[in-house]
């Protein structure tokens, strides 16, 4: 198995609704991550997760909050989004360093009204 | 510091006709390249990867590039275009063994005319 899984594909959500964006991946890779991409532009890293444990958090609002509850196992989860947080949200894998490439889920598209 | 330029922002080629994605990057350390494509709506698929093996280096779908450390220098080549390679494309570089630490371009669009 060589993909990153993410649910759900899309998600409206209110300003005032809680929700989890999920992420799997069963390629044995040890370290995980969210990004969030804008319309036309490039992928901005917000988490980074090695062996299960939260080793980068790029300034991050704190209504994100991210889960790594087991190796193969990633969740972004939101409360009190404002409509700029409106976006595709990716989740990748890599192995522990990362230089060999990071394999990216086909993302989660997010939408805050 | 590490940096990634691609210099076009918009590529349009015909259909049968070959493909020249520019990239040049600055990195302090030996790193690793790549190439990333995005389809309208999709994730990034990894299109090819240099990690100080081979310098042409051979990707998916009949894409290649070929590394120059003296031009500092990344570009994405196939030799003929097809429709579906309508896409948006990333060079990204990353240091090497630095987690987290991918520096992305700010992509080229390609289009492909029939």
């Amino acid at each position: 198995d060589t993909e990153v899984t993410q649910t759900p594909k899309h998600l409206v959500m209110g300003m005032t609704n809680k929700k989890s964006l999920k992420c799997e991946q069963h390629m044995g890779h040890r370290a995980m991550y969210w990004y969030k991409q804008k319309a036309k532009k490039p992928p901005e890293l917000m988490f980074v997760y090695s062996y299960e444990k939260l080793s980068i958090n790029e300034s991050v609002p704190s209504r994100f909050s991210p889960e790594c509850p087991n190796s193969s196992l990633l969740n972004l989860h939101l409360h009190a989004l404002q409509p700029e947080d409106s976006a595709l949200y990716l989740c990748a894998s890599s192995q522990a360093s990362g230089n060999y490439g990071y394999t990216f889920g086909s993302g989660t598209r997010l939408t805050v009204v | 510091a590490q940096s990634v330029t691609q210099l076009d922002s918009h590529v349009s080629v015909s259909e049968g006709t070959p493909v020249l994605l520019r990239c040049n990057y600055s990195s302090s350390y030996s790193p690793s390249l790549f190439w990333y494509v995005q389809h309208p709506n999709k994730g990034l698929q990894l299109l090819l990867k240099y990690t100080s093996a081979a310098t042409l280096v051979k990707g998916i779908n009949g894409f290649e590039a070929e590394f120059k450390k003296s031009e500092t220098s990344f570009h994405l080549t196939k030799p003929s275009a097809h429709m579906s390679d309508a896409a948006e494309y990333f060079c990204v570089v990353t240091p090497g063994g630095s987690q987290g630490n991918l520096i992305f371009g700010k992509g080229t669009k390609l289009s492909v005319k029939p």
